[in-house]
């Protein structure tokens, strides 16, 4: 079955405390793209990877890192989380080039809390 | 900058109504997304709107694109409880990322 999963769906954290949230798609998408969501604000996107090795700012990219280093994985890295990081997450990808609708296709999202 | 506005961003509405979301948006942009959210849910792909007078439609959804405009709307016809949901509008900012409207929270009421 074609899809995105990411992983833990669910996180309770403290302050400071590293973690990563693991996005994996099994499509061959060229781009994947990592998205938060805030009550009121829709979803706003964080980075974004054309390709492997190849990642870009989005729009709230503070506090975050990202890596791709394989074609299906682009792991969301929050070296030192703060309360203003919870949130709900989704991972997204799509294929590029072509007849391509640049559609994305969501992950089922990470529950994020930071205390 | 692409600023995407939607409204209403809450609509209740008794079953077998007629409404429509309206989708505007600031910087040309030829593609654009509608998806619908259930609580606790992932994002579902409604329609992709790839230009300038396109129009899908899905069961008792309608979305049209406007370019010119920078106008899209999603019609809905004769609402249904399972309608209930929050619809989100998404417009394509350089190929590089996508640009969300805040959503509509649709209740559909019996």
């Amino acid at each position: 079955e074609a899809q995105v999963t990411q992983n833990p769906r669910y996180l309770i954290t403290v302050t400071g405390k590293k973690l990563t949230v693991t996005c994996s798609q099994n499509m061959n998408h060229e781009y994947m793209s990592w998205y938060r969501q805030d009550p009121g604000l829709g979803l706003r996107q964080i980075y974004y990877s054309m390709n492997v090795e190849a990642t870009d700012k989005g729009d709230v990219p503070e506090g975050y890192k990202v890596s791709r280093k394989e074609k299906r994985n682009f792991p969301l890295i929050l070296e030192s989380p703060s309360p203003n990081q919870t949130s709900l997450y989704f991972c997204a990808s799509s294929p590029l080039g072509g007849t391509s609708s640049y559609e994305q296709y969501f992950g089922p999202g990470t529950r994020l809390t930071v205390t | 900058e692409l600023k995407v506005e939607q409204n209403p961003l809450f609509l209740s509405m008794q079953e077998g109504k007629n409404y429509t979301i309206y989708c505007n948006y600031s910087t040309t942009s030829d593609r654009l997304y509608w998806y619908r959210q259930d609580p606790g849910k992932s994002l579902e792909s409604l329609f992709v709107l790839l230009s300038n007078g396109a129009v899908k439609q899905e069961g008792r959804l309608m979305a049209s694109l406007d370019t010119k405009a920078r106008l899209s709307t999603l019609h809905i016809t004769a609402a249904v409880h399972d309608l209930s949901a929050t619809y989100f509008c998404a417009v394509d900012d350089s190929g590089n990322k996508l640009v969300f409207g805040a959503g509509t929270i649709l209740r559909v009421k019996s």
